[in-house]
């Protein structure tokens, strides 16, 4: 089935340490973005990429890194730089930035 | 600024009743409007999207939204709530994003919607 996988779906950190979350894509889509939801305050974008090897920073892209050297994959690293990084994490991929993005299942991650 | 808002951090409504929930925007030209649902600890669905064309979009599970230029307007509808609608519901917009001149969706706060046996 075409779809998109997040991995680990649940991540603890411990401070100061970097982790990296997986996003894979087998829907042939160009553009990839990874999203931080916060309670109450919707999703905010930290990196997209409309194409392999490309990529821009969002909103809130202090602290994270990616990567796109594969048009099916879009990792997300969270650094000890970011200081308050427990939050679920959304990826998502899209035929072009015009069209209408589909999910993964997200992942949670909690610093302990 | 380019945004997107959802008045209601809450609906209720009972079971067969029909529901609203509320979105405007504010963007600079065309608007490209987008409803998505996501339930606990699980990603976003989509549900429907208005491009151009008719004002009265149809989308998955019996939803529809009706796209309103004068009032900037893009309200999620369903006729008869079903107690599994319960979730939480997102509008989105696509927007001029400054960082790299690249078009983005930008999302509202969400809805949660309470659909009451």
């Amino acid at each position: 089935d075409g779809g998109i996988t997040q991995s680990p779906k649940y991540l603890f950190r411990k401070e100061g340490q970097n982790v990296t979350l997986s996003c894979e894509q087998n829907l042939n889509h160009d553009a990839m973005y990874w999203y931080r939801q916060d309670p109450g305050q919707g999703l905010r974008l930290i990196y997209y990429s409309q194409i392999v090897n490309d990529f821009q920073k969002g909103d809130i892209a202090e602290g994270y890194s990616v990567s796109r050297e594969k048009k099916e994959s879009f990792p997300l690293t969270v650094t000890s730089a970011q200081k308050n990084p427990t939050a679920f994490y959304l990826c998502a991929s899209s035929i072009s930035p015009y069209d209408e993005a589909f999910f993964g299942q997200g992942t949670r991650l909690t610093v302990v | 600024a380019q945004s997107v808002a959802q008045p209601e951090d809450q609906v209720n409504v009972a079971e067969g009743n029909p529901l609203t929930v509320k979105c405007t925007y504010s963007v600079s030209g065309n608007p490209y409007l987008f409803w998505y649902v996501q339930y606990p600890n699980r990603g976003l669905q989509f549900l429907l999207k208005y491009i151009t064309g008719d004002n009265l979009v149809k989308g998955s599970y019996g939803f529809e939204a009706e796209f309103n230029k004068s009032q900037t307007s893009f309200h999620l509808k369903k006729p008869s709530a079903l107690v599994s609608d319960s979730a939480l519901y997102f509008c989105a917009v696509r927007v001029l994003h400054s960082g790299a001149g690249s078009y983005q969706l930008t999302f509202g706060k969400g809805t949660k919607l309470s659909v009451i046996p």
